[in-house]
C-alpha cells in the first residue's frame, strides 16, 4: 500500500518554463515532507522540505507547496534548467519513528534546451 | 568531507555466493541505513541502525544480515545471494530524530 504517491512517472519540460512535479499521501500522521533529487549512477540528494505547519517553502528556483486538506504537496522549478534533468522523489515522515521515510516511486523530469 | 561512502561500486554474484557492501561515514550520524532501489519500486528500506550497537529490520529485511559495531561503518551482509537481490544498494545517514539523509553513490549488484 503506497502512502506517498508520485502518479506521473515521467514529465518533460521545455528549457525556461516551469516544472511542477506533484505528490499525495495518504497518512494524515506526516507532518514533514521532503525533496530528494537523484542523477543517474548517483545517491540521492536533498532537495528542499516543508513542514505541515507551513503551505509554502520557496529556496531559489525551487519552491515547495503543501495542501493537508488535499493531502497533496508540489514542487515548482522555476525556470527550468537542462541541469534539473533528474529523478525526483517525494518522501514524508511523522514524528517519533526514528523519522523513518517513506519515499514515492520517483518522477523522471527532461528538460529540453 | 567524504560524507557516506560505499564499496564496492559494482559487484557481480554468482548464486549463492556471500558477500559484504561497505558503508562509512565520517559526519557522526547516529542514523544509518540501508536501501535497495529497483526499477518501478523506490527506494525500499532493508535495515537500519539508530546507533552503534543498534539495529532494526526494514520493510525488505530478508536475505540480508547488518551489525553496527562503531558509529561510522554499517556493513550490509549478503547471506547467500539470489537473483532477486540484482538491485542497487544505497547507504544513508542522518542526524538522530531528522530526515535529512546523505546518501552514499551507491552499490550496483547483479547475481547471476
Amino acid at each position: 500500500d503506497q502512502q506517498v504517491k508520485q502518479n506521473s512517472p515521467s514529465l518533460s519540460v521545455q528549457e525556461g518554463r516551469i516544472s511542477i512535479l506533484n505528490c499525495d499521501y495518504t497518512n494524515s500522521m506526516f507532518d514533514y515532507f521532503l525533496w530528494y533529487k537523484k542523477y543517474p549512477a548517483e545517491g540521492p540528494t536533498f532537495l528542499i522540505s516543508i513542514s505541515s505547519i507551513k503551505d509554502k517553502n520557496e529556496d531559489g528556483r525551487f519552491t515547495v507547496f503543501l495542501n493537508k486538506s488535499a493531502k497533496h504537496l508540489s514542487l515548482h522549478i522555476v525556470p527550468s534548467q537542462p541541469g534539473d534533468s533528474a529523478v525526483y522523489f517525494c518522501a514524508a515522515t511523522r514524528a517519533g519513528n526514528n523519522r523513518k521515510l517513506i519515499w514515492g516511486l520517483g518522477t523522471s523530469l527532461a528538460v529540453n534546451p | 568531507n567524504a560524507g557516506v561512502t560505499q564499496t564496492p561500486k559494482f559487484q557481480v554474484l554468482k548464486t549463492g555466493q556471500s558477500m559484504t557492501l561497505q558503508c562509512a561515514q565520517d559526519m557522526n550520524h547516529e542514523y544509518m541505513s540501508w536501501y535497495r532501489q529497483d526499477p518501478g519500486m523506490g527506494l525500499r528500506l532493508i535495515h537500519y541502525s539508530v546507533g552503534a550497537g543498534i539495529t532494526d529490520q526494514g520493510e525488505v529485511p530478508n536475505g540480508y544480515n547488518v551489525s553496527r559495531s562503531t558509529t561510522e561503518d554499517f556493513p550490509l551482509r549478503l547471506l547467500s545471494a539470489a537473483p532477486s537481490q540484482t538491485s542497487v544498494y544505497f547507504c544513508a545517514s542522518s542526524k538522530s530524530g531528522t530526515p535529512l539523509y546523505t546518501f552514499g553513490s551507491g552499490t550496483r549488484l547483479t547475481v547471476v
